[in-house]
């Protein structure tokens, strides 16, 4: 089973700036079958990003991935009031995994 | 645009079957992928299993001796059993869509907790 650590735990920034997030894997994945998801209080998660750095339908262009082998990264350009939230990363490829989540929050 | 909805009882005994029906609109359940995920409060995402339109499934190991997912394509529904249930099993329940073999899911319904309680 491929583990998936999410770092950091929680990220506190300001709207505008710019946020970081690392999946890294307990071994190489297919770029092909890593994924982020949104999700905010109360509501299912939202897909963001399939195949490591493809958008799904809808997903504005300041939410980018990329990364290869163990270390995937998601970026949020400039961070809207929308944005605050929590995100996962997921393996896909075989038995599904999930990371253990990185809550954005407003500094 | 397709829509999810589950339904069931929101509380099951300990040592009962859970049991859970997501009932499909706006698209057909034939030529996908319909998968179930659970979110204990205030804790991470675990994937339950996931089942292809025909019946052919595909099961998260550590819940496989529990766990059945059918389909009712006649109803435009599909199902989840997990039996033996604790504690460990209260969570947010959700179904979702999977665009394909190796596709992540990209379509879910809203969720529905099941508390696990005497």
């Amino acid at each position: 089973e491929i583990v998936l650590t999410q770092s950091p735990g929680t990220l506190s920034l300001s709207p505008g700036e710019r946020a970081t997030l690392s999946c890294r894997a307990s071994q190489s994945i297919s770029s092909s079958y890593l994924a982020w998801y949104q999700q905010k209080p109360g509501q299912a998660p939202r897909l963001l990003i399939y195949g490591a750095s493809s958008r799904a339908t809808g997903i504005p262009d300041r939410f980018s991935g990329s990364g290869s082998g163990t270390d995937f990264t998601l970026t949020i350009s400039r961070l809207e009031p929308e944005d605050f939230a929590v995100y996962y990363c997921q393996h896909y490829g075989g038995p599904w995994t999930f990371g253990q989540g990185t809550k954005v929050e407003i500094k | 645009q397709v829509q999810l909805q589950e339904s069931g009882p929101g509380l099951v005994k300990p040592s009962e079957t859970l049991s859970l029906t997501c009932t499909v609109s706006g698209g057909s359940i034939s030529s996908y992928y319909w998968s179930w995920i659970r979110q204990p409060p205030g804790k991470g995402l675990e994937w339950i299993g996931y089942m292809y339109y025909t019946g052919s499934t595909n099961y998260n190991p550590s819940l496989k001796s529990r766990v059945t997912i059918s389909v009712d394509t006649s109803k435009n529904q599909f199902s989840l059993n997990l039996s033996s249930v604790t504690a460990a099993d209260t969570a947010v329940y959700y179904c979702a869509r999977v665009g394909g073999y190796h596709s992540p899911p990209s379509s879910w319904g809203q969720g529905t907790l099941v508390t696990v309680s005497s």
